[in-house]
């Protein structure tokens, strides 16, 4: 059974930094891209970054371009988004997902999320 | 940017079907992802590449796609059923888009 685990949110004032970790299981980490994907209170989901499954190829929107950075290692199954400079429009739910592909591909298992609050 | 559009509320009755439209350039050319997401949970994907479906999900649920507009039809809705739903695509260049999400009633 596919399973994904995040961790690593919480409360932070503005200009603060996180590091998010999704431990996943039950399915060979390697081969299968990885992406965050948050969501805003009462909002709808948005794309944060994607990963391939080597690691070689990483894909960030502009709205998060140089302030969040995506990583995996493959050796202990874990995704890693690294959130620097937060501004209080980043408090969200971060979800991690998988997708059915080395590199793009639908997101076929999604975890529960860990929640970022930005504020003061 | 890429954009998609879906209206924002579809609402039917027990035992009918509903279709949740979502409106994008040259959709059919992208492969269309949707997503149902109950409140409190994780999204859960339901229908992807256009009209396939993930193991264990009915076959209630079923997509389509024309030149600008990608379809999730739902048959027999329930209450069950009700939910947010979202569209999805690669844009083709180095970006995943989502719609911004139709809420499903079902009166």
């Amino acid at each position: 059974e596919v399973q994904l685990l995040e961790s690593g949110g919480g409360l932070v004032q503005p200009g603060g930094s996180l590091r998010l970790s999704c431990a996943a299981s039950g399915f060979t980490f390697k081969n299968f891209a990885m992406s965050w994907v948050r969501q805003s209170p009462g909002k709808g989901l948005e794309w944060v970054s994607s990963i391939g499954g080597s690691g070689h190829i990483r894909h960030l929107p502009e709205s998060v371009k140089g302030r969040f950075s995506v990583s995996r290692d493959n050796t202990k199954d874990t995704l890693y988004l690294e959130l620097n400079s937060l501004r209080a429009e980043d408090t969200a739910l971060y979800y991690c997902a998988k997708s059915n592909s080395p590199l793009f591909g639908s997101f076929d298992h999604w975890g529960q999320g860990t929640l970022v609050t930005v504020s003061s | 940017s890429y954009v998609l559009t879906q209206p924002p509320s579809v609402s039917v009755a027990p035992g009918q079907t509903a279709n949740i439209s979502c409106a994008g350039d040259k959709l059919s050319t992208k492969g269309v992802h949707w997503y149902q997401q109950k409140p409190g949970q994780a999204p859960m994907l339901v229908v992807y590449d256009d009209w396939d479906r993930p193991s264990g999900i009915y076959e209630r649920f079923s997509g389509s796609t024309s030149v600008n507009t990608a379809t999730l039809t739902i048959t027999r809705v329930d209450a069950g059923d009700e939910a947010d739903y979202f569209c999805e695509v690669w844009d083709g260049g180095s970006a995943r888009v989502f719609g911004g999400g139709t809420k499903l009633a079902v009166l």
